[in-house]
């Protein structure tokens, strides 16, 4: 099992109300990556965890706060959000070869659709 | 981390071969060279990786000259379903700090 699964697909939602968006993987993979991404652009790195602790934190916005309940599982709680964080939420793990030989493949979700009112 | 330099676009015939370059001149020696591929409204996918000479498999072929700045893909005999965006991305083996480029946007004609 080579897949990502992201839920929901679509959300859309007011800049009062609080959401969440659920990545899992059943790869085995100890990193897991939130990324953000507009119309016509490349996606933007939010977040990585790694064996379950978070690693990076790109300066994102407290209204954005992520959340890892075990190795499988990422979770991304989202909290009076404005109309410009409406874009493409994509998930990712990798193997994390922290010390290893060998590039770190990333795998993508196919993503939740943000639609902030 | 190393920055990547693609062209914006290129469009190419079906059934002809394409090859995308990517320049990244800071390239350090830990760094690791991949390709994704995304079709709209869906995440990247892992198309191939390598880190030096020329790397093959199903979908494509990496070349990578000695110096390691730059690398091309190579994708034998497109169809109109290879029409997508293509990113080159530069990172070191243990670090997840991934940063996207802009992208080549590939259209096929038939």
């Amino acid at each position: 099992d080579t897949e990502v699964t992201q839920t929901p697909k679509h959300l859309v939602m007011g800049m009062t109300n609080k959401k969440s968006l659920k990545c899992e993987q059943h790869m085995g993979h100890r990193a897991m990556y939130w990324y953000k991404q507009k119309a016509k652009k490349p996606p933007e790195l939010m977040f990585v965890y790694s064996y379950e602790k978070l690693s990076i934190n790109e300066s994102v916005p407290s209204r954005f706060s992520p959340e890892c309940p075990n190795s499988s599982l990422l979770n991304l709680h989202l909290h009076a959000l404005q109309p410009e964080d409406s874009a493409l939420y994509l998930c990712a793990s990798s193997q994390d070869r922290s010390g290893l030989a060998g590039g770190d493949t990333q795998y993508f979700g196919p993503g939740t659709r943000l639609t902030v009112l | 981390l190393a920055k990547t330099t693609q062209p914006i676009s290129m469009d190419s015939y079906e059934g002809q071969e394409v090859n995308i370059t990517c320049s990244h001149n800071n390239i350090a020696t830990n760094d690791y060279i991949t390709w994704y591929q995304q079709f709209p409204s869906q995440g990247p996918r892992f198309i191939i990786q390598g880190y030096k000479t020329k790397v093959t498999n199903e979908v494509a072929s990496l070349f990578i000259p000695a110096d390691r700045k730059s690398s091309t893909l190579s994708l034998p005999r497109v169809s109109l379903s290879d029409t997508a965006v293509y990113y080159c991305l530069v990172g070191d083996t243990g670090g997840f700090k991934t940063i996207f480029g802009a992208g080549t946007r590939l259209f096929v004609k038939a």
